[in-house]
């Protein structure tokens, strides 16, 4: 069973970028969840997808987006970067999307600098 | 909305004793999931162990063990018999039950363990 992936490992962009970051769900997964983590915090919740729809969004701007693929890989997308977006990006995966406490895969995470 | 609270930034212990991390919730939901993840200076995020809030026993999984006071809305985690591998940050994470894979995490404690 292949486990999370995520790519890049590492990104630096300069302020006003563009960025997208891709995740590969674990097998037979079919919901992908984002965080961000800043450093010295928790992660917060980014959004979720689940068949290919967004399921839910925390309190971030309408410049950070998403989408999943077919495949129920993900892809973040965020526009206008500023400089509080630097963090670690983290996907996790999960079973299922109706059933609360499945548990979530989590991936290496992208390290995004923007400068 | 919810939130969660790790009250100690950092804790140490020595090899094979015993350590609690602390964790408090705010919550006016009754069905949901809490949550102990572990991640080591690679980053990659793994669970460590869950609690249901309708269930009154208190998870266990070999040496990591939760003391959840619903009332109190807190849910500890006691580590025995500590080992350099349990070098890592901890994070307590909440879930509504109808809402899987979207958790809620507090800022972390960071656990080392010394020979």
């Amino acid at each position: 069973e292949t486990g999370v992936t995520q790519s890049p490992t590492h990104l630096i962009k300069t302020r006003g970028q563009q960025v997208t970051l891709r995740c590969s769900s674990q097998s037979g997964h079919n919901t992908v969840s984002w965080y961000q983590q800043a450093l010295g915090q928790g992660p917060q919740f980014i959004f979720q997808y689940y068949r290919e729809e967004e399921n839910g969004r925390g309190n971030f701007p309408p410049r950070f987006s998403g989408l999943q693929f077919p495949n129920y890989s993900s892809e973040l997308n965020v526009n206008a970067l500023e400089l509080d977006d630097s963090a670690l990006y983290l996907c996790a995966s999960s079973r299922s999307q109706g059933q609360g406490g499945n548990e979530q895969f989590f991936g290496p995470g992208t390290r995004l600098t923007v400068l | 909305a919810q939130t969660v609270t790790q009250s100690q930034p950092e804790m140490s212990v020595q090899e094979a004793e015993t350590v609690t991390l602390s964790c408090t919730y705010d919550t006016s939901e009754n069905n949901y999931y809490l949550f102990w993840y572990k991640q080591p200076p690679s980053r990659q995020m793994i669970l460590v162990i869950r609690q249901e809030a309708y269930k009154q026993q208190n998870a266990t999984e070999n040496r990591f063990s939760v003391n959840f006071q619903k009332a109190a809305k807190s849910f500890s985690l006691k580590i025995s018999d500590s080992q350099l591998g349990d070098t890592a940050m901890y994070f307590c994470a909440f879930m509504k039950h109808a809402n899987a894979g979207k958790s809620t995490f507090g800022d972390g404690t960071t656990l080392t363990v010394k020979p």
